[in-house]
């Protein structure tokens, strides 16, 4: 139980164009989404913190019209890159923690690499 | 504050050997919860354990067992008679009870050498 699909595994797209990702849990309900970013050989900097039915919250440094969520429902969370630069190729990872248990762990989805050309 | 540290960045050993992962946090909460995951080459972040801020009991599973030492807030991760498949980078994180946020340290690589 308690999975995570993410959705494209990994990504290329062209200077300039915008890329979305999606996370969506299979098999339980999360009203917070997390969005990380992991650069080679880094920790995850946590993004965002999704929330169903309004706005993300977004950590410091971090574009919200650059970076575009959306938690439409229980199940998903997409991000948005807007008119990618070759400086955000990275490692997007999403996460979420079961609604109904307090002290859940984050399940992960399996990443989406981006490389911005 | 509420920080994890993972002091080794880098870690190999030999095909066999036993291997402990440092995990040390801080935080002003008295309850909180602490995980260890792995993050193998393929990328995916794989949950290994939870441990309540309330429950110091240590644990074993197979070869990984875990030590809470409230004492010097450390979490530590022993992985007994390693395998080469347990390469990867382990991440340790915090969540205090306020808040939603977890705290991740900086990761520990670990290369099991055949």
């Amino acid at each position: 139980g308690a999975v995570v699909s993410q959705h494209p595994s990994w990504v290329i797209c062209k200077s300039g164009t915008s890329v979305k990702i999606e996370c969506r849990s299979l098999d339980f309900q999360a009203t917070t989404m997390f969005w990380y970013r992991q650069f080679p050989k880094q920790s995850l900097m946590l993004m965002a913190t999704s929330n169903e039915g309004s706005k993300a919250t977004y950590e410091q440094g971090v574009e919200k019209d650059k970076f575009l969520i959306n938690h439409a429902s229980l199940t998903l969370s997409t991000l948005t890159v807007t008119s990618a630069h070759p400086e955000d190729s990275s490692f997007y990872i999403c996460s979420a923690k079961i609604q109904s248990s307090y002290n859940s762990p984050l399940h992960f989805g399996n990443g989406t690499r981006l490389t911005v050309t | 504050a509420q920080k994890v540290t993972q002091a080794q960045t880098e870690i190999s050993v030999v095909e066999k050997e036993d291997v402990t992962l440092d995990c040390v946090y801080e935080t002003r909460d008295t309850t909180y919860y602490l995980f260890w995951y792995k993050q193998p080459p393929s990328g995916e972040l794989v949950f290994l354990i939870r441990r309540n801020s309330f429950d110091e009991q240590n644990e074993i599973s197979g070869r990984y067992s875990w030590n809470f030492q409230k004492s010097t807030s450390s979490f530590n991760f022993t992985i007994t008679a390693s395998q080469v498949v347990d390469s990867a980078v382990y991440f340790c994180a915090l969540r205090p009870n306020t808040g939603n946020q977890f705290y991740f340290g900086t990761g520990t690589s670990l290369t099991v050498i055949p």
